[in-house]
Parts: structure tokens; sequence; C-alpha cells
């Protein structure tokens, strides 16, 4: 079945640490991923998306994400994380449905950056 | 330029009552999508519409449906509503829904059944 799998559901990091999260998708053919942030009380926005091209794409805030083919794999990464980017991070396949598209998340993975 | 809102923000409302919930797009975006955001279920997409036409539907029962209207803006709605259909509803809005688009969510409507 097409799925999007995120590994880690909670992350507790320190400031300044770095950050990788997880995305796996099982999907055959051409995939368009994406990246979404969830701050508290804010509404989902894009931090970063591929569709073709250079496999290390960078975001907003310092984000990356690097696509690998071979091991069907979309990871997220930040040098240094600060406390502000405390949120739930969301994995994302564009996928064919019906005559259009839709978006098929991950579970999220929830990060808690401390002071 | 405006980005996606949806009304209302929150509604509280009984087993068995229906419910409609509007969604108005970018200004320019064809492409309107509805997801439901459940602490269980995560992110699941309900439906998506473009020219007034329902393109896919995700799998949920046939109490939940749309439309789309000829400005673009939407509107879904939830017929006998159940406890389990509390949850955040999303929408989100496209140039034109094709597979490199962004989509842009609102805030969402908080429904809470009771």
């Amino acid at each position: 079945a097409q799925s999007v799998s995120q590994h880690n559901h909670h992350v507790i990091l320190s400031e300044a640490a770095s950050l990788e999260l997880g995305c796996n998708y099982s999907y055959g053919g051409t995939v368009n991923l994406f990246w979404y942030v969830q701050y508290p009380g804010q509404h989902l926005q894009l931090l970063l998306k591929y569709f073709s091209g250079d496999p290390l794409v960078k975001g907003i805030k310092g984000f990356e994400a690097e696509f690998i083919k071979s091991k069907f794999s979309f990871n997220l990464r930040k040098p240094s994380v600060q406390w502000s980017d405390t949120a739930e991070y969301f994995c994302a396949v564009n996928a064919r449905m019906g005559s259009g598209y839709a978006l098929n998340f991950g579970k999220g993975t929830s990060l808690l950056v401390t002071p | 330029k405006a980005g996606v809102t949806q009304t209302p923000r929150y509604l509280i409302k009984t087993r068995g009552q229906q419910v409609t919930l509007s969604c108005s797009p970018i200004s320019g975006h064809r492409s309107v999508s509805w997801y439901q955001q459940t602490p269980g279920q995560g992110l699941q997409f309900l439906f998506e519409y473009f020219s007034e036409t329902q393109r896919n539907k995700g799998n949920f029962p046939g109490r939940f449906s749309g439309r789309q209207f000829s400005n673009s803006r939407s509107e879904m709605n939830v017929s006998t509503l159940e406890l389990g259909d509390s949850a955040l509803y999303l929408c989100a809005s496209s140039q034109t829904g094709g597979s490199t688009d962004t989509q842009y969510f609102g805030p969402g409507t908080r429904l809470t059944v009771l």
C-alpha cells in the first residue's frame, strides 16, 4: 500500500543541537515530496519541496532535505535548532488520486526544543 | 495577497446534527482540497475540487460532502454528526491542483461533536 512513514513521533533537543527527521515513502514512479510545519496555534506552512533535479533542497528558516531515491527517503535536517523551531513536522507525498492529486501525509513528528 | 480563510474557526455540535464549513482560497487559486486532522489518524484527505468539479475523494463515508462555487470558494458538509467527527478540518488551495503545485493551508475549523 502507498504510504508515508515518519519514524520519530516525538523528538526533544536542546538549542543548537542538530536535527534530522526521517521520512520514508512507498510509492512507485515519480514522487513529489513536501515537508510542512505546524507551529503551535498556527496553520500548516510549507518548509520545502522536491520535484526533480538536485536531491538536496533548501527551504525556509535554515531547513534542508535530501531525497535519496534508492532508499525511498526524504529526511529533513537543520544544523542548529532554535527554541522557535518547536513545532510539528509533516512529510507528505503528492500522489495521483482520481483525476487529480492529494497530499498523503505521514503521522507527523513533534519537536520540542529546550533552552 | 490574502491567505486561505476558513469560517467558522470553532464549532460545537451535537450528535446527529449537520454542519457546513466554508473555505475561501487564495485569489487566483482554482483548486481547493479538504483534510481532516485528528490526534489518532493524523492528516487525512477528504476531497478536492477544481472548477466546481470534485476530482477525487478520500476514504470517508458519504456523510462527508462538498462543493465548489464559480468563484472557487468551497464548502464541506457533514451530516448526521458522530462523536468521531470531532477534528480540525483544514482547507488548502493551489493554483491548479497539479502534481507539483504547492497547497497553501488555512487555519482550520475546529469541530467538536458532543
